[in-house]
């Protein structure tokens, strides 16, 4: 079974659903990511989580949220869906105790029409 | 700002050749670069990780470099493969823990 593992792995949503992308997580680390990819823009971080009392907000966090319900799960929420917001979104997980490398889910390709 | 800037231009090269991919990064040198591959629609995968205080870092075919002066990585693949087509993607840390900011990652392709 895989590390990391993210739910569902497509989504076509319309404007202005709701819609949550789960991520669980089976390596046991402490920290976990979310991270969404576009074309030509690499990977931009939306949010991190370094422990299950502790959410960050990343480089673009606008119109997302997160939640951390255990320490295997870290689930990203779009409150109300916009089309700029398809794109593969990733999540990710890292310990804390090194060597610092980021194990990544499969990814989750969102369409939002 | 910290930013990381990978050439965006795919990168052809033959078979048994090597491919070298640069990273360049400003700002203050981070504690330690890492270098992922990524292929298509599927998530990136770590192959290295080289400090700051490291000149060079070797794993089986790949090297990686460090060179502070510069600001630069330096990502070599030797007597690359079609296998080894893919996307890298380098990231820095940003400050001392966590975080990384990623490249937009090179694609390199081998041709048989």
């Amino acid at each position: 079974d895989a590390d990391v593992t993210q739910t569902p792995r497509n989504r076509i949503t319309k404007t202005g659903k709701r819609i949550m992308l789960e991520c669980s997580q089976t390596k046991g680390h402490d920290r976990m990511y979310w991270y969404r990819q576009d074309p030509g823009l690499g990977l931009r971080l939306i949010y991190y989580s370094f422990d299950v009392k502790d959410i960050n907000k990343g480089e673009i966090s606008d119109g997302y949220s997160v939640s951390r319900q255990a320490q295997a799960k870290f689930s990203l929420s779009l409150e109300s869906a916009i089309p700029n917001q398809t794109a593969l979104y990733f999540c990710a997980t890292e310990s804390s105790a090194g060597p610092y490398e980021q194990y990544f889910g499969p990814g989750t390709r969102l369409t939002v029409t | 700002s910290q930013k990381i800037e990978q050439n965006s231009e795919a990168l052809n090269i033959q078979e048994g050749k090597t491919a070298t991919l640069t990273c360049n990064y400003t700002n203050y040198s981070p504690a330690y670069l890492q270098w992922y591959r990524q292929d298509p629609g599927r998530g990136p995968v770590f192959l290295l990780l080289i400090r700051e205080n490291e000149k060079e870092k070797r794993k089986e075919r790949l090297k990686v470099t460090f060179d502070t002066t510069l600001k630069q990585s330096l990502f070599h693949i030797t007597a690359s493969q079609p296998a080894d087509s893919a996307t890298y993607l380098c990231a820095r840390v940003y400050n001392q823990g966590g975080k990384l900011i990623f490249g937009q990652g090179t694609e390199l392709s081998v041709k048989p």
